[in-house]
């Protein structure tokens, strides 16, 4: 079975410019949350959406967005690109919402670079 | 708020020696707690969890335990081996988000 998958692997931008990531659950899986990690860091949480709907947002700027679609794949945009955005960005789907101990399954994450 | 301290690393460890990476949390509720793991070269993924007080976690030789009057979830091994070469991170799972700690670097040496 396919696990996470996320596209695109690498991106280089530039400052100021918008990005889209894409993700792709595991089959079944009605989840899906986003991480920024930085080098050398833990992964920092950004949204949850379950059933396409937003259920939790960390601490991340409006310049941050997300939605899910009616197949539960989901899209992070991320405008007016700042240097400090430079970080691995990873998708992890489940087959429930973020909680009750419910395990989180990563895809192996988009790198971009901003330059 | 709800956060995950984890010991620093890295870690250098000889194949069959002890491990203990320490973790520890602060959360409203009750939280779930995880261990995931970062293989070189590869994504995250669970190595175990625990999702009430006094629960053990175990998988591959790891084991943790849910702590709730220490608030702590430290990682053991009893003999690792090279193969367990990785970087540990420790999380915390409460509402709708993830706490994910600094991560844990372990090299384990013939």
């Amino acid at each position: 079975d396919a696990g996470v998958t996320q596209s695109p692997t690498h991106l280089i931008k530039t400052r100021g410019q918008h990005v889209t990531l894409r993700c792709s659950p595991i089959s079944g899986h009605k989840s899906v949350s986003w991480y920024q990690q930085v080098l050398g860091q833990g992964p920092q949480f950004i949204f949850q959406y379950y059933e396409k709907e937003e259920r939790g947002r960390g601490n991340f700027p409006d310049r941050f967005s997300a939605r899910q679609f009616p197949n539960y794949s989901s899209e992070l945009n991320v405008n007016a690109l700042l240097l400090g955005d430079s970080a691995l960005y990873l998708c992890a789907s489940s087959f429930r919402g973020l909680n009750s101990g419910n395990t989180i399954y990563f895809g192996e994450g988009s790198w971009l670079t901003v330059v | 708020g709800d956060s995950v301290t984890q010991m620093e690393g890295p870690v250098t460890l000889s194949e069959e020696a002890f491990l203990t990476i320490n973790c520890t949390y602060t959360a409203t509720g009750y939280p779930s707690l995880f261990w995931y793991v970062q293989y070189p070269g590869e994504g995250l993924q669970l190595l175990l969890k625990a999702t009430k007080a006094d629960d053990k976690g175990s998988n591959k030789g790891f084991e943790a335990t849910y702590r709730k009057e220490t608030t702590s979830f430290h990682l053991e091994k009893g003999s690792v081996q090279v193969s367990d070469s990785a970087v540990y991170f420790c999380a915390l799972n409460t509402g709708n988000q993830f706490y994910f700690g600094t991560g844990t670097s372990l090299t384990v040496i013939p």
